[in-house]
């Protein structure tokens, strides 16, 4: 079995509300990931956890606060977001964050909007 | 630095015809190169992968590619198209890091 799981499915927003995104695995992987990706579009990496820490922040604004809980969610927080952060967010989980072998597998993503 | 250059942005073949989506790499490694595909409003399904054995990769759904380095390709083909493979087609290549270097995409449109 290769699901990660993602909810909601659709989400809309405000700018001025506080949302959560919700990734979950059960494959005993120990990296897990956020990607934005935008029509058209590769996904972009946003953040990478190895082992329930956070290992790499691509320079994500504040308005977005990844957390990790334990080995198999990851969460993403987000507040006070612009419109420009409407995208498909997208996780992702593989057994470790290092290593050229890494195999990630995708989650189907939430698609938000914020008015 | 590496990188993914996927050639043609938007691809359209007959249903029954040759698909090939190409895709080249640069990289002072050995590479690791992964196709993916994403389905409208879906997230990213791996197809296949190449990891140093086997230089003819076969993957899901009768998809198949050639890792050529003399040329820095690995080039995705499947010998007849059906209407089910309309998507987005992605090449990464993977690095020491563990992070996906992803190509622009190739959208895969299919004629009846």
């Amino acid at each position: 079995d290769t699901e990660v799981t993602q909810t909601p499915k659709h989400l809309v927003m405000g700018m001025t509300n506080k949302k959560s995104l919700k990734c979950e695995q059960h494959m005993g992987h120990r990296a897990m990931y956020w990607y934005k990706q935008k029509a058209k579009k590769p996904p972009e990496l946003m953040f990478v956890y190895s082992y329930e820490k956070l290992s790499i922040n691509e320079s994500v604004p504040s308005r977005f606060s990844p957390e990790c809980p334990n080995s198999s969610l990851l969460n993403l927080h987000l507040h006070a977001l612009q419109p420009e952060d409407s995208a498909l967010y997208l996780c992702a989980s593989s057994q470790e964050s290092s290593g050229v072998k890494n195999i990630q597998y995708f989650g189907a993503g939430t698609r938000l909007s914020v008015l | 630095a590496q990188s993914v250059t996927q050639l043609g942005s938007h691809v359209s073949v007959s249903e029954g015809a040759l698909v090939l989506l190409r895709c080249n790499y640069s990289s002072s490694v050995p590479p690791y190169l992964f196709w993916y595909v994403q389905y409208p409003n879906q997230g990213l399904q791996l197809l296949l992968k190449y990891t140093s054995a086997a230089t003819l990769v076969k993957g899901i759904n009768g998809f198949e590619a050639e890792f050529k380095k003399s040329e820095t390709s690995f080039h995705l083909t499947k010998p007849s198209a059906h209407m089910s493979d309309a998507a987005e087609y992605f090449c990464a290549l993977g690095n020491q890091g563990g992070k996906l270097i992803f190509g622009q995409g190739t959208e895969l449109s299919v004629k009846p």
